[in-house]
């Protein structure tokens, strides 16, 4: 079964607005990363957050991290049509049984409008 | 080309027939990763290595597939007999890690498998 949830599971927004989504998950966690996938391509990397951060930045994207809610966010500022992809959080789960997987929830579509 | 590669982008394959994949990591990574995705839903795991050693097999994996990974470089995911219901993107990832630690994992473009 899959850890991770995203929401919502559509975005449909301006070019120039933010976007904002999260992923909430049900067990603890080493980290949460955030990828983004175009139509029918692989997965890119964008940002990896630790257990022990509460928010980080890369470019125009800034995640935070609750970790007593279980939840992550996903901010793209100033949204480019570019950014048109599904996202998806994934988690690796905390050191405790050898358990190095990551966990994918099903992802948040976006759509950037010109 | 550093990245992870995999071989073959498509294909397409009779119900019944077996279908090999390979997966090139990214050399200094470790660890690799299996994941199975279907349209609109997020990548499924499948199995994932550490170095030669396969660590778990998602209950989700049947007897028909098989995974490998000889001398902790590239691997193989091996589908026999295949059904309808294997049409899917298969998803190779890499990493580097160390016990707890575990950097991010980069993604190959995909096998998107289509069974006939």
């Amino acid at each position: 079964s899959q850890q991770g949830e995203e929401d919502p599971q559509a975005l449909s927004i301006q070019e120039g607005e933010n976007a904002t989504m999260n992923c909430s998950y049900k067990t603890s966690i080493n980290n949460l990363q955030w990828y983004r996938q175009n139509s029918g391509r692989g997965l890119v990397h964008l940002i990896l957050i630790r257990s022990n951060e509460r928010e980080k930045h890369s470019g125009r994207l800034r995640v935070t991290l609750d970790t007593s809610k279980k939840s992550s966010s996903l901010l793209i500022t100033a949204s480019r049509a570019a950014d048109t992809a599904s996202y998806f959080c994934a988690t690796q789960p905390y050191f405790s049984s050898n358990d190095y997987k990551l966990s994918f929830g099903a992802g948040t579509t976006v759509t950037v409008r010109a | 080309d550093t990245g992870v590669s995999q071989d073959p982008r498509h294909k397409i394959t009779k119900r019944g027939q077996n279908v090999t994949f390979r997966c090139d990591p990214i050399s200094e990574h470790n660890r690799l990763y299996w994941y199975r995705q279907t349209l609109g839903q997020g990548p499924e795991f499948l199995t994932y290595f550490q170095n030669e050693a396969q660590l778990e097999k998602s209950r989700l994996l049947s007897d028909r597939f098989s995974a490998e990974r000889p001398k902790g470089s590239f691997s193989t995911l091996e589908i026999q007999r295949t059904e309808q219901g294997d049409s899917a993107m298969y998803l190779c990832a890499s990493s580097l890690g160390q016990g707890a630690e575990n950097t991010e994992a980069f993604f190959g473009q995909g096998t998107r498998l289509t069974v006939v």
